[in-house]
């Protein structure tokens, strides 16, 4: 079955620790895109990459990581560098493209992120 | 900067009444609009795409305009059913591999 993929489901971690939340597709889709789910708040936009070893920053980049090496995979390092880490993150991807046209988006079940 | 809203926040009724759920966006340079639905802790399922060239799509019971004029959308549900309660979210997309912008979302409960 063709889909996303993230793994931890839930992931708990001390605060100043970096973690690393996965991702995987195999719907060979081009674009990837991180998100950031907080309660009473709408997704908000973290990074996205249109290409292998190109990605760009969204919304709220700043203390967070990413690499896309391979085009299938596009990990999220949080960093202790990230005043609020705590939320629900979620993974998506779609076609992508370089034209203009905008393609749907598909989403991962999410791993929720508990830092204390 | 781009901002989709959504009202109500918050929506309950008796199951089998048909329903509107709005979505409003500033940006008029709209390439799409996405609706998905959300279930507790899940990830988001995609129930309709709008491209801008395009004014509604129908999926079974769910239908959901784009009216660029006005900067709307909305999401018709027909004969609801308990199991269409979940979130539902809008979003607006504005080209390329861009990113989405996402609406808050409304919450709705349909009644047994």
């Amino acid at each position: 079955d063709g889909g996303i993929t993230q793994s931890p489901k839930y992931l708990f971690r001390k605060e100043g620790q970096n973690v690393t939340l996965s991702c995987e597709q195999n719907l060979n889709h081009d674009a990837m895109y991180w998100y950031r789910q907080d309660p009473g708040q709408g997704l908000r936009l973290i990074y996205y990459s249109q290409i292998v070893n190109d990605f760009q920053k969204g919304d709220i980049a700043e203390g967070y990581s990413v690499s896309r090496e391979k085009k299938e995979s596009f990990p999220l390092t949080v960093t202790s560098a990230q005043k609020n880490p705590t939320a629900f993150y979620l993974c998506a991807s779609s076609i992508g493209g370089l034209a203009g046209d905008a393609y749907e988006q598909y989403f991962g079940p999410g791993t929720r992120l508990t830092v204390t | 900067k781009q901002e989709v809203t959504q009202i109500p926040a918050a929506l309950s009724v008796p199951e089998g009444e048909n329903l509107v759920l709005n979505c409003s966006f500033t940006d008029s340079a709209i390439y799409n609009l996405q609706w998905f639905r959300q279930d507790p802790g899940k990830g988001l399922t995609s129930l309709l795409l709008i491209q801008s060239s395009q004014r509604e799509q129908t999926s079974g019971r769910l239908n959901a305009s784009l009216d660029k004029s006005s900067g709307r959308s909305t999401l018709y549900i027909a004969a609801s059913q308990p199991g269409d309660s979940a979130t539902y979210l809008c979003a607006q997309g504005g080209g390329g591999a861009d990113g989405l912008t996402f609406g808050k979302g409304t919450h709705l409960i349909i009644q047994p």
